[in-house]
């Protein structure tokens, strides 16, 4: 089975603009969550998607926000973009919901805000 | 949710020497899993250990769950510098929760 990709693998872009990033899940899983990485903040939960429907959200402001699809596909979107969310981006899909199942990680999203 | 804390923050031994790394959580679980994230790449699972279980191998690693002190262990044995990484626990006490990190121990391997 493949596993979770997510696209792009690295993007920079400035102040004030938006991204979206993309993420498949492994195929059969319809779980999706995704994590912000930095050196200061360490690994921090974003929010969870299952059914296409958000289930769980971390302590981020409303300018991210995320979306799943049918297909369980997953993307993310951060609007007026800050210095400060530079971050790796990291996805996880996991069979089903809860903490208890084991998430499968992908490579992640490098975002460089300048 | 709950979040695991990791001690040490940073661990430096020689290849071949045994590294332990630990995690406590605040409340009660139903599992706990252990991750390793090698630099600027995702995390991958280790191990998954269930509160029914005082410790469980998977090769090189041991895990162990002490459920009264709210702790667990990781313990690697002869260590190879590919087992240079962050290593991040990961407590779950409920379904429907989301998995939440701590900031993990960085374990450095010299040879």
């Amino acid at each position: 089975k493949a596993g979770v990709t997510q696209t792009p693998r690295y993007l920079i872009k400035t102040r004030g603009q938006q991204v979206t990033l993309s993420c498949s899940p492994i195929s059969g899983h319809r779980s999706v969550s995704w994590y912000q990485q930095t050196p200061g903040q360490g690994l921090q939960f974003l929010f969870e998607y299952f059914s296409e429907t958000q289930r769980n959200k971390g302590n981020f402001p409303g300018r991210f926000s995320g979306r799943q699809f049918s297909n369980s596909r997953s993307e993310m979107n951060v609007s007026t973009l800050e210095l400060g969310d530079s971050a790796l981006y990291l996805c996880a899909s996991s069979l089903a919901r809860g903490a208890g199942e084991t998430q499968y990680f992908g490579p992640g999203t490098r975002l460089l805000v300048l | 949710s709950q979040q695991g804390e990791e001690d040490p923050q940073a661990l430096s031994i020689q290849e071949g020497e045994n590294a332990t790394m630990n995690c406590s959580y605040k409340t009660s679980i139903n599992n706990l899993q252990w991750y390793r994230q090698n630099s600027g790449r995702g995390l991958v699972h280790l191990i998954l250990i269930r509160s029914n279980e005082r410790e469980k191998h998977s090769g090189r690693l041991r895990v162990t769950l002490d459920t009264s002190k709210k702790s667990s262990s990781l313990l690697i044995t002869a260590s190879r510098a590919a087992d240079t990484a962050s290593y991040f626990c990961a407590p779950s006490n409920q379904a429907g929760t989301a998995l939440i990190f701590g900031k993990g121990t960085t374990l450095s391997v010299s040879s």
